[in-house]
C-alpha cells in the first residue's frame, strides 16, 4: 500500500530556530495535509494543501506541496517551546478507494 | 462546545473480555473515522463510516467492528480483546471527505 517517509523520527532545536520538516511518498497524492498532536491529545489540523506547487502559510507555519505530488514540507519560522509535538504528513489521493495515509510522524523538542 | 468525545478516557482490560470505545460528535460531519496509534507506527485506519448506515474496513480492522446508526456516534467493538490491541485510539470525523478530519482526544487501552 501507499506509505509516506517522515525522518528523522525525532529533531531537537533551539528556541527561535526555524526548523523545515520533509515528507516523501513513492506514490502522487492530490491532497497533503500536516497534523500536530501535543501529548495527551488527538492530531490538530495545522495546513491542507490541495493543488502541486501550491505553499500555504498559517502564522508562523509554511507547508508546500511538491510540484511532483510526491512529497510535501512543513517548516515553522521562529520556533517557540509550544511548538513540540508530533508533526504527522497525510497524503489523500480522493477517487473510489481513497484513504487518509499517515506518515510516521516526526517528534519536535524545542529547547528554551 | 462543538467537537468529538471518547469514552473512556482510558482502560485495562483483560483478554478476552468484550469492549465498546464510544465516540460521539455535534458537529453533524457526515463521515466518521477510527485510528489506533502505536509507537514508530504513526496511525492506521481501523474502519470508517462515509455516512451513516454504512461503514468500510480500513487498514487494520481485523478483530475490530463498528456501527453507525446515527449520524452523530460511532461506536467500535472489541469482540474479544488480545494483548496486541494495546494501543491509543482515536475517533475522527469530517465533513468534506477524508481530508480535514477532526480527532477526538483518544482512549488509552491496555490488554493485559
Amino acid at each position: 500500500g501507499q506509505q509516506l517517509n517522515q525522518s528523522p523520527q525525532s529533531m531537537f532545536i533551539q528556541e527561535g530556530e526555524d526548523v523545515s520538516m520533509n515528507c516523501t511518498s513513492s506514490s502522487i497524492f492530490n491532497t497533503w495535509l500536516w497534523y500536530k498532536q501535543e501529548p495527551g491529545e488527538g492530531p490538530v489540523l495545522l495546513i491542507a494543501l490541495y493543488k502541486a506547487g501550491e505553499l500555504t502559510s498559517n502564522g508562523r507555519l509554511t507547508a508546500q506541496f511538491g510540484i511532483t505530488r510526491k512529497d510535501s514540507f512543513l517548516n515553522i519560522s521562529a520556533s517557540i517551546p509550544s511548538d513540540v509535538g508530533i508533526y504527522f504528513c497525510a497524503g489523500l489521493l480522493t477517487g473510489a478507494n481513497s484513504k487518509l495515509t499517515f506518515g510516521k510522524g516526526i517528534t519536535l523538542s524545542v529547547r528554551p | 462546545i462543538a467537537g468529538i468525545t471518547q469514552a473512556p478516557t482510558s482502560q485495562i482490560l483483560a483478554a478476552g473480555r468484550r469492549m465498546t470505545l464510544r465516540c460521539t460528535q455535534d458537529m453533524r460531519h457526515n463521515a466518521m473515522y477510527w485510528y489506533r496509534q502505536d509507537l514508530g507506527l504513526g496511525l492506521r485506519l481501523i474502519h470508517y463510516s462515509n455516512t451513516a448506515g454504512t461503514t468500510g474496513k480500513g487498514e487494520v480492522p481485523d478483530g475490530y467492528s463498528v456501527s453507525r446508526a446515527n449520524t452523530d456516534d460511532f461506536p467500535l467493538t472489541l469482540a474479544s480483546a488480545v494483548p496486541s490491541q494495546t494501543s491509543v485510539y482515536f475517533c475522527a470525523s469530517s465533513n468534506r471527505g477524508w481530508d480535514e478530519q477532526f480527532f477526538g482526544p483518544g482512549t488509552r487501552l491496555t490488554v493485559l
